[in-house]
């Protein structure tokens, strides 16, 4: 059974850059089975997908996050990243690291949720 | 564009049916989707994917009483005699060519 664990900086200043890890334990990062990602959610509000990454560094990002977004893995370590520059207070949310099931070289359903982490934006 | 439709909120008495009700936007009516539980204070939980056809394979543990349909454009999550753990958001997902999209997620209270 995968699971999924974030960690990162729980105070970001604004125009800073959010730095998140997640680690993949129970699996193999390295599986052609999944995409790795992460999804957020403002206080209070509804879920929005951030961006996903295939093992092979392939990357899909949200259009509206994309020119702020990099999602990078470390296969060695077993982990991946989530680096969100420029902050400002709209980028304060819960972060969730998650892994989607593989399908035609696509992200699609998310299997699998990481706990979530708070990340608020202010100096 | 790909987009998921929710109703903000849905209400149903404890021991009772409710149905829940997910729908893709023109142009999207043989997506799959996947229903995700959210409860309070909680990270959300995958239940189900659900192809257009109606068929669905759930989550490891995912209880009997939550099952999935669908109609047209239209995807379902009815959960059966309901319970005060029930008490939930509810997230409709689905997925395009390299894009992921959620449903505003839907309130449902337990009466």
């Amino acid at each position: 059974q995968l699971q999924l664990q974030e960690s990162g900086p729980g105070l970001v200043k604004p125009s800073e850059t959010l730095s998140l890890t997640c680690i993949v334990s129970g699996g193999s990062i390295s599986s052609r089975s999944y995409y790795w990602g992460w999804v957020r959610q403002p206080p209070g509000k509804g879920l929005e997908w951030i961006g996903s990454l295939y093992y092979s560094g392939s990357t899909y990002y949200n259009p509206s996050l994309k020119s702020r977004v990099t999602i990078s893995v470390d296969t060695s370590k077993t982990q991946f990243s989530l680096k969100l520059s420029s902050v400002t207070a709209a980028d304060t949310a819960v972060y969730y690291c998650a892994g989607y099931s593989e399908i035609n070289s696509h992200p699609t359903v998310i299997d699998y949720w990481g706990q979530g982490t708070l990340v608020t934006v202010s100096s | 564009q790909l987009v998921l439709t929710q109703s903000p909120s849905a209400s149903a008495s404890l021991g009772a049916s409710v149905k829940l009700t997910c729908t893709l936007s023109s142009g999207h009516s043989s997506y799959a989707i996947a229903w995700h539980q959210q409860q309070p204070e909680k990270g959300p939980r995958y239940l189900m994917k659900l192809n257009g056809d109606g068929s669905h394979s759930k989550g490891d543990g995912i209880p009997d009483r939550f099952s999935g349909s669908s109609s047209g454009a239209e995807r379902y999550l009815t959960i059966s005699s309901l319970q005060s753990e029930d008490e939930a958001d509810y997230y409709c997902q689905t997925w395009g060519t390299g894009i992921v999209v959620f449903g505003g997620g839907t309130k449902l209270t337990v009466l």
